[in-house]
């Protein structure tokens, strides 16, 4: 069965402070990692897809990196509207359609 | 485009009340995701369809949940008889055949 372990659940930073989230992941043949950003009362919105162990991607302040066990988001000195819910799913190599396992998700908070 | 549709975006009913909730895809998707999310539970997938043919409903919780896809531009997720435990927030995504979900805002249920 594929699992998708986030942590930590909670993360607080000060504006300014850098840090990254954990995505650790089983899967049966990995066919793709996605994030998503969620903000309170609107559904997930997509960020990047991973695809390959040593793949990275970047979105302004935001960078995914992938491994064959694990992918990291990576903030770097965040802003108070970077503060959201950031999801991580995988879909498998079985999967013969587009399904994803979604993990619990890190809720980020960054203060001024 | 305008994105993934959902209606309605609040619903507030009686246990035992029917509860028909209503999607429309982007466009030119042809795989659709019915998901529900909890603070328990986290993003549980439903059911998902794949040019409007049901493919996996395991995640459906029990024979009161039903899910129909008549056409390319319509889904719709029914409860019938609503339990206060349905109350979630229900999320609609669609995805073309390149994989990536997108979701749309989300029909917040709550059942008394």
């Amino acid at each position: 069965e594929d699992q998708v372990t986030q942590s930590p659940e909670a993360l607080r930073l000060q504006e300014g402070e850098s840090s990254s989230l954990n995505c650790s992941y089983t899967v049966s043949g990995l066919r793709g990692l996605f994030w998503y950003r969620q903000d309170p009362g609107k559904g997930p919105e997509f960020l990047f897809t991973l695809y390959s162990a040593g793949e990275e991607k970047e979105k302004e302040r935001l960078k995914a990196t992938l491994t064959k066990k694990e992918s990291f988001l990576h903030i770097t000195a965040p802003k108070p509207e970077d503060s959201a819910t950031y999801l991580c799913a995988v879909q498998a190599g079985n999967n013969a359609g587009n399904m994803l396992t979604f993990g619990g998700g890190t809720r980020l908070m960054v203060k001024p | 485009d305008a994105g993934v549709i959902q209606s309605p975006r609040h619903e507030v009913t009686e246990m035992g009340q029917e509860v028909t909730l209503r999607c429309k895809p982007i466009s030119g998707h042809n795989s659709l995701f019915w998901y529900r999310q909890t603070m328990m539970r986290g993003l549980e997938l439903l059911i998902y369809f794949n040019n409007n043919v049901p493919i996996d409903d395991s995640g459906m919780p029990e024979d009161r949940f039903s899910a129909k896809m008549p056409n390319a531009s319509f889904s719709t997720l029914k409860i019938q008889p609503s339990e206060p435990r349905d109350s979630a927030v229900y999320f609609c995504a669609s995805s073309s055949p390149a994989g990536t979900q997108y979701f749309g805002p989300g029909t917040r249920l709550l059942v008394l």
